[in-house]
C-alpha cells in the first residue's frame, strides 16, 4: 500500500525558505504512470494547488506562485522536496504531498487525480 | 484563467440525499475528468469520486458523479446520508490551457 509522508520544519521567520520532503513508501516514485504533488490548506480555508513533478524532473507550477517555488526529485531516496522562498505569514498552512494519476492531451500531460495524500504538516510562518 | 465555483454549504437530514455543484468558469467542464474530495476535521483529502463518475474501491455507492454539459457542471450526489458524511466536500480538475490543477473553495455538508 503506497504511503507518503511529508516532513520538515513546522516554523520558521518571515523572508526565510519553506523546506519539506515527502518520502514515498510501498511503491515507486519512479512509475512513468503517476507525478508527484504537493497541496497547500491555510488554516480555515481551501486546497490550493502548488505544483507538481514527473520523476523524471519535468515539473509544472501554479502561476501564482511559481516565481517562489522550486520542486524537486530524488528518486534513490524515493523522495520529493519543495523549496517555497520569501515565505510570508500567508503562507502559513498545511502542506500535503500526493501521489497524481495523469493522462495525455494534445501531447501534454492532463493532470488527473490526486490519491493517496500524506497526511499533511502544519508550516506556520511567524516572528 | 479557468475555475470551479461550489455552494459554500448545504444541509440536510440523515436518510436523505444531497447534491453538491461544481461549476466550471469557462469552456467545456467536460474536457477533463472531475473528482471530489472528502475532508474531516483535522484529516487529509480523501478520493470519493474520480475520472467524472467512478468510485475508489471502499467508497459506498450511495455516493455518485455526474456532469452536466449543459451547465457546465459536475455534480456529487450522496443518498442515503449518515452522519460520517459530514465533511467538507472540494471538487477538482485541470485547466488545459494553462496546464495549472484547478480545485473548487469547498462545500461544507451538514448532517442534521
Amino acid at each position: 500500500q503506497l504511503q507518503l509522508q511529508e516532513s520538515g520544519p513546522g516554523l520558521l521567520k518571515p523572508s526565510g525558505t519553506l523546506s519539506l520532503t515527502c518520502t514515498v513508501s510501498g511503491g515507486s516514485i519512479s512509475s512513468s504512470n503517476y507525478y508527484w504533488g504537493w497541496i497547500r490548506q491555510p488554516p480555515g480555508k481551501g486546497l490550493e494547488w502548488i505544483g507538481n513533478i514527473y520523476y523524471s524532473g519535468s515539473t509544472y507550477y501554479n502561476p501564482s506562485l511559481k516565481s517562489r517555488v522550486t520542486i524537486s526529485v530524488d528518486t534513490s531516496k524515493t523522495q520529493f522536496s519543495l523549496k517555497l522562498s520569501s515565505v510570508t505569514a500567508a503562507d502559513t498552512a498545511v502542506y500535503y504531498c500526493a501521489r497524481v494519476s495523469y493522462y495525455d492531451s494534445t501531447g501534454y500531460p492532463a493532470l488527473n487525480w490526486f490519491d493517496p495524500w500524506g497526511q499533511g504538516t502544519l508550516v506556520t510562518v511567524s516572528s | 484563467n479557468f475555475m470551479l465555483t461550489q455552494p459554500h454549504s448545504v444541509s440536510e437530514s440523515p436518510g436523505k440525499t444531497v447534491t453538491i455543484s461544481c461549476t466550471g468558469s469557462s469552456g467545456s467542464i467536460a474536457s477533463n475528468y472531475v473528482q471530489w474530495y472528502q475532508q474531516r476535521p483535522g484529516s487529509a483529502p480523501t478520493t470519493v469520486i474520480y475520472e467524472d463518475n467512478q468510485r475508489p474501491s471502499g467508497v459506498p455507492d450511495r455516493f455518485s458523479g455526474s456532469i452536466d454539459s449543459s451547465s457546465n457542471s459536475a455534480s456529487l450526489t450522496i443518498s442515503g446520508l449518515k452522519t460520517e458524511d459530514e465533511a467538507d466536500y472540494y471538487c477538482q480538475s485541470y485547466d488545459s490551457s494553462n496546464h495549472d490543477v484547478v480545485f473548487g473553495g469547498g462545500t461544507k455538508l451538514t448532517v442534521l
